[in-house]
């Protein structure tokens, strides 16, 4: 079973800072994905990404999958407090398989 | 076109009692997966279907238990509900099986068990 850690488990910082948020496994994972969770609603996927050191950017927010496809980071520029929420990874370890989630981090932008 | 809808929204029952959760996917997805996310815990996966077939199931006693109808939609029946079967029931749909498809998510349905 393949578990998945997540770094902070909070994390509180005003406007205008910038963070990264971290997630970890002894298992390799084919594909990662990163998604945010708002209070009442379901997560909305951000990224997947399946190539190990590969980087993708979305407008302040760029994700990296570790060398070995074992880890991934989410580093945010000037965070703003819209980017408040639950922050989840989840890897799959073969395509087909479904995807196993980590416990989030649960971030909160202060104006 | 509409998203993933679930219902009902919230839902309140007793110990021992059951209950029925529904889910309609994206219009064209032929996959529904079923998710439990308890307070401060990552959703936890309960079950796929694809084609109206079960193709995955996760670490879940028999209590729970799915079906897919032939409109694609999809059911979440637990029984003999237990205080710890509160929790934040998501689905998920995607156009082909899971797995590395991009899954889409349902606003869910929290149950809360007294």
């Amino acid at each position: 079973t393949q578990l998945l850690e997540q770094s902070p488990q909070f994390l509180s910082i005003q406007e205008g800072e910038n963070l990264t948020v971290y997630c970890n496994s002894s298992s390799v994972f084919s594909s990662l994905q990163w998604y945010r969770q708002e209070p009442g609603e379901g997560p909305v996927l951000l990224v997947t990404v399946v190539t190990g050191g590969e980087v993708k950017k979305l407008k302040r927010l760029t994700f990296q999958f570790g060398d070995a496809r074992k880890d991934s980071s989410l580093h945010i520029t000037a965070a703003q407090p819209g980017d408040t929420g639950l922050y989840l990874c989840a890897g799959a370890a073969n395509y087909g398989q479904n995807f196993v989630f980590g416990p989030g981090t649960r971030l909160s932008v202060l104006p | 076109d509409a998203g993933v809808t679930q219902s009902p929204t919230h839902l309140i029952k007793t110990r021992g009692q059951q209950v029925t959760l529904r889910c309609s996917p994206i219009s064209g997805h032929k996959s529904v997966s079923w998710y439990q996310q308890v307070l401060g815990q990552g959703p936890q996966f309960i079950f796929q279907y694809y084609e109206k077939e079960e193709r995955g199931r996760g670490n879940f006693p028999d209590r729970f238990s799915a079906r897919q109808f032939p409109n694609y939609s999809s059911e979440l029946n637990v029984n003999a509900l237990l205080l710890g079967d509160s929790a934040l029931y998501l689905c998920a749909s995607s156009l082909l099986r899971g797995g590395g498809e991009t899954q889409y998510f349902g606003p869910g349905t929290r149950l809360l068990v007294l």
